[in-house]
């Protein structure tokens, strides 16, 4: 079973860049998580998924962040205009369901902004 | 809001001797708890689980216990080996699914 799959890897762009992660969950799971993952720290939960609905994004800076899943696979993470605190690993999670106990991990996204 | 408190931030143990972190959570209808293992520059992954209805889990060298009364669960690691080294997370899944983490614990098997 492939796993879950990030692109880019690695990133580094200037403070008020934009920049975009894509994520490709495992092959039907239905529940996707946008996770970022500051040095040191524990991931913290950006934004989470039901198919192509939004079931929390509480934690998402919605003035700079935004993210979609437009068809219930595939999701794309934005942000526009990058700051300095943005450096961070952008983690990518899905789990077949919403209460799905493991979530599975993709490689991540290491992002720099200078 | 709902937190998670880990400790210690870093343990250091001699190869062999056992190896214990700690978690509290806050959120009361919390129920499941994973444990996540994440080596140095790699993804975190689920090394031991445990649902609300249960006191203990184990699985070979990893056990996990929970305390439902006083809010905490403790991850043990036993016979500690140099590939245990890494950093593990605790987590906690409130009522609307969301895994709120701990800060991590980075354990060091000393040779």
């Amino acid at each position: 079973e492939a796993g879950v799959a990030q692109s880019p890897r690695y990133k580094i762009i200037e403070k008020r860049q934009s920049v975009a992660f894509w994520c490709n969950p495992i092959s039907g799971h239905a529940t996707l998580y946008w996770y970022q993952q500051i040095l040191g720290q524990g991931p913290k939960l950006l934004i989470q998924f039901q198919n192509n609905g939004v079931v929390d994004d509480s934690q998402l800076p919605k003035d700079r962040f935004s993210a979609e899943r437009l068809k219930g696979v595939d999701s794309t993470l934005k942000i526009q205009p990058a700051k300095l605190e943005d450096s961070a690993v952008y983690l990518c999670a899905s789990s077949p369901f919403i209460g799905g106990n493991e979530q599975f991990f993709g490689p991540g996204t290491r992002l720099t902004v200078l | 809001g709902e937190n998670v408190e880990q400790h210690p931030s870093t343990l250091s143990v001699q190869e062999g001797d056992s190896a214990v972190i700690k978690c509290t959570y806050s959120d009361s209808a919390s129920n499941y708890f994973p444990w996540y293992k994440q080596e140095l520059g790699k993804r975190p992954q689920l090394i031991i689980d445990i649902r609300s209805n249960v006191g203990e889990k184990k699985d070979q060298r990893i056990a996990v216990t929970l305390n439902k009364t006083a809010k905490h669960f403790s991850l043990h690691i036993t016979e500690t080996q140099p590939e245990d080294s890494a950093v593990y997370f605790c987590a906690a899944r409130g009522t609307n699914y969301q895994l709120i983490w701990g800060a991590g614990t980075k354990l060091i098997i000393k040779p």
